[in-house]
């Protein structure tokens, strides 16, 4: 039972380096979300995606690019690292509905990224 | 703007009683709402929900109360146990962002249950 497995869970960059962050989900949920988390405030949207191959911008995606190309896979990417996108970043990820109640979101342990 | 407040950064209660986290909301269009419970070093788990058609949902021992003419959501916890230390986010979601369901979550509130 992975649930949302996110890799790595800890990274150190320099200003200007590159990376990519991994999100993996086995629940086969179509929905999966972006979140970064910064001291004192709570989870902010960065991009989302509501289906393999879309993605949309949410509250703070300025820096980031995502993308999905397999359903179970989301990926986070900063182009040019800044020190203001030293945060927590959150993977999560919901069933669709069912006319039903509303599927919560089911988050990863996060990933620690300090950017100097 | 914050649309989702948590004013209570932090709230100490002893084990056995009760536990009262509040929330306010400031958007109209919210129909859906959550609190999530996050340890150090891992992700917010969910824990309960209640929809805007309803002023009250129980689970076990949480309760969450919604209402809408003060934009005010609370999360009760009775009796509160030590295990229940942890940091509660709570989230809204308005039918308005479409099947994705984007959450605005508040600042959290630090519980602290001691012994």
């Amino acid at each position: 039972n992975a649930g949302v497995t996110q890799t790595p869970k800890f990274r150190v960059l320099k200003t200007g380096q590159s990376m990519t962050l991994l999100c993996a989900q086995d629940m086969n949920h179509e929905y999966m979300y972006w979140y970064r988390q910064d001291p004192g405030m709570g989870l902010r949207l960065i991009h989302y995606s509501v289906g393999e191959g879309t993605t949309a911008k949410g509250e703070v995606p300025d820096g980031y690019n995502v993308s999905r190309l397999k359903k179970q896979n989301f990926l986070l990417g900063l182009e040019s690292a800044a020190p203001s996108q030293t945060s927590v970043y959150f993977c999560a990820s919901r069933q669709t509905g069912t006319g039903g109640p509303i599927s919560p979101q089911h988050f990863g342990d996060g990933t620690r990224l300090s950017i100097l | 703007d914050q649309q989702v407040k948590q004013n209570s950064p932090s709230l100490s209660v002893q084990e056995g009683r009760i536990s009262i986290l509040n929330c306010d909301y400031t958007n109209s269009m919210f129909d859906y709402f959550l609190w999530y419970k996050k340890y150090p070093a891992e992700g917010p788990t969910f824990l309960i929900s209640i929809s805007s058609i309803k002023d009250k949902n129980e689970d076990g021992r949480f309760t969450v109360f919604l209402n809408k003419s003060a934009k005010h959501l609370s999360l009760h916890i009775v009796p509160s146990q030590p295990g229940d230390s942890a940091v509660y986010f709570c989230a809204a979601s308005a039918r308005s962002s479409g099947s994705a369901r984007q959450l605005t979550f508040g600042s959290g509130t630090q519980l602290t249950v001691l012994p």
